[in-house]
């Protein structure tokens, strides 16, 4: 199975202030049709998963343009460009290239 | 919109069975895959389970395989997730998803004595 590891586990963030979350795959996710399927989700305190970006660096529908993701190969980022009170919660990385899907281990944003 | 609302989780002995079902609306149900997720108290994700929109193609997880069955009735717009031989570590918060684009608010499973 391929392992995701983000890091940092935590990230306090003073609003308006940046944040990037790294996302490491322990096998490139480059898929045999060219494409790579790493996506993004969010998950704020009580609520379901929310997806936020997919093959690196799509925005899905209805995202703030505030989240970016990037990278390639095995090696993944996203970034808020602005931290908001609304973006507090948990955030995961996900590899959709292989079964079984796997997800990072979570990282816990939270405000200074 | 897009809706899904899961429902049959409780609580149930180990060794039992349960039977989840997701019911959707708002997209044609029948051209979409579904998965099956889940998240035990204050742990992460975890992937359990897909199935193609015309349940040609399924995966499980390696912890639900052979005990787990993900099914669809697309004629009534539900999917399901038949769960046999639980276990306390299958105590989670079980969601259905539209690929992985939409999630519904969740079921929770507890197994326990």
């Amino acid at each position: 199975d391929i392992v995701m590891t983000q890091t940092p586990l935590s990230s306090p963030v003073t609003l308006g202030q940046p944040a990037s979350i790294s996302c490491r795959s322990s096998e490139s996710l480059v898929h045999s049709d060219g494409d790579t399927y790493l996506s993004w989700f969010q998950q704020r305190p009580g609520q379901p998963p929310r997806l936020l970006i997919y093959k690196i660096s799509k925005r899905f529908s209805g995202v703030p343009d505030r989240f970016s993701g990037s990278g390639a190969g095995a090696d993944f980022t996203l970034k808020i460009s602005r931290v908001e009170a609304e973006d507090v919660g948990v955030y995961y990385c996900m590899q959709g290239t292989q079964f079984p899907r796997t997800f990072g281990q979570g990282t816990k944003l939270e405000i200074k | 919109e897009v809706q899904l609302v899961e429902s049959g989780g409780g609580l149930v002995q180990p060794g039992g069975s349960l039977r989840l079902s997701c019911a959707a609306s708002g997209f044609t149900f029948s051209t979409y895959t579904m998965n099956w997720v889940r998240q035990a108290p204050g742990k992460g994700l975890e992937w359990v389970s897909c199935i193609s929109s015309s349940s040609s193609t399924i995966y499980y997880a390696d912890s639900v395989k052979g005990r787990f069955t993900i099914s669809r009735d697309n004629a009534k717009n539900s999917l399901f997730l038949q769960m046999n031989s639980l276990r306390a570590e299958d105590t989670a918060v079980y969601y259905c998803a539209r690929r992985l684009d939409d999630w519904g608010q969740g079921t929770l499973v507890t197994v326990s004595s």
